[in-house]
């Protein structure tokens, strides 16, 4: 069975660096993306970016000047830090595996999500 | 960026009832469309992917549809545990951008 478990800081200044780190089991790591997908509270769902297990990022270009993901393939583990947060980083943030495969056609979608961590932003 | 759009943005139903959700492209996609729910505090849940594909696991009352820029989910017997947030998202280019959601409430 395979989950993702998350944790990091939930409380941020503005101009602090958001850091959240997300551990993997019961899956193979490499072979996949490993996303970062938030949601402000009663929003919809933005996608940040992912990290693959050598550490091969695609980034959201409207965040990519402030996001930074690696990984840590002995302990199955992605992190994400995004710098410079304002209150409109607040959210809930997800780890999610992104799934990729060709059959009749190109197959993308995130199959297993984690928890979801509230990073609140406030002076 | 291709964008995406769904309708209603909610609705009312009743147990029992057949819903159908709608999600538009901004441009063709093919059937790279997903279909997720989402439960208040909770992650979202895969439901459909490649437009039609039903995930293993999900009860085979839900259902997708459709190609190019226009798809469709359906509830053919909305069940309680059904009410939820719906999101489509298009997975044909980066980023994959989500729908703005279908909210599913009890008339």
């Amino acid at each position: 069975q395979v989950q993702l478990q998350q944790w990091g800081a939930g409380l941020l200044k503005p101009s602090e660096t958001l850091s959240l780190t997300c551990d993997v089991y019961g899956a193979s790591f490499n072979g996949y993306y490993w996303s970062w997908i938030r949601q402000p509270p009663g929003k919809g769902l933005e996608w940040i970016g992912e990290v693959n297990h050598i550490g091969s990022t695609n980034y959201n270009p409207s965040l990519k000047s402030r996001v930074t993901m690696s990984v840590h393939t002995s302990r199955n583990q992605i992190s994400l830090n995004l710098s410079s947060v304002t209150a409109a980083d607040t959210a809930v943030y997800y780890c999610a595996r992104h799934y990729s495969a060709y059959g009749m056609g190109w197959l993308n979608y995130f199959d297993y999500w984690g928890q979801g961590t509230l990073v609140t932003v406030s002076s | 960026d291709i964008q995406m759009t769904q309708s209603p943005s909610s609705l009312s139903a009743s147990v029992g009832d057949r819903v159908t959700i709608t999600c538009r492209a901004s441009q063709s996609i093919s059937t790279s469309l997903n279909w997720y729910q989402q439960k208040t505090g909770k992650a979202p849940k895969l439901l459909i992917y490649a437009a039609s594909s039903l995930q293993s696991g999900v009860p085979s009352r839900f259902s997708g549809s459709g190609s190019g820029t226009d798809f469709a989910l359906t509830i053919s017997s909305l069940r309680p545990e059904d009410f939820a947030t719906y999101y489509c998202q298009q997975s044909y280019s980066t980023p994959p951008l989500f729908g703005p959601g279908t909210t599913v409430d009890v008339k």
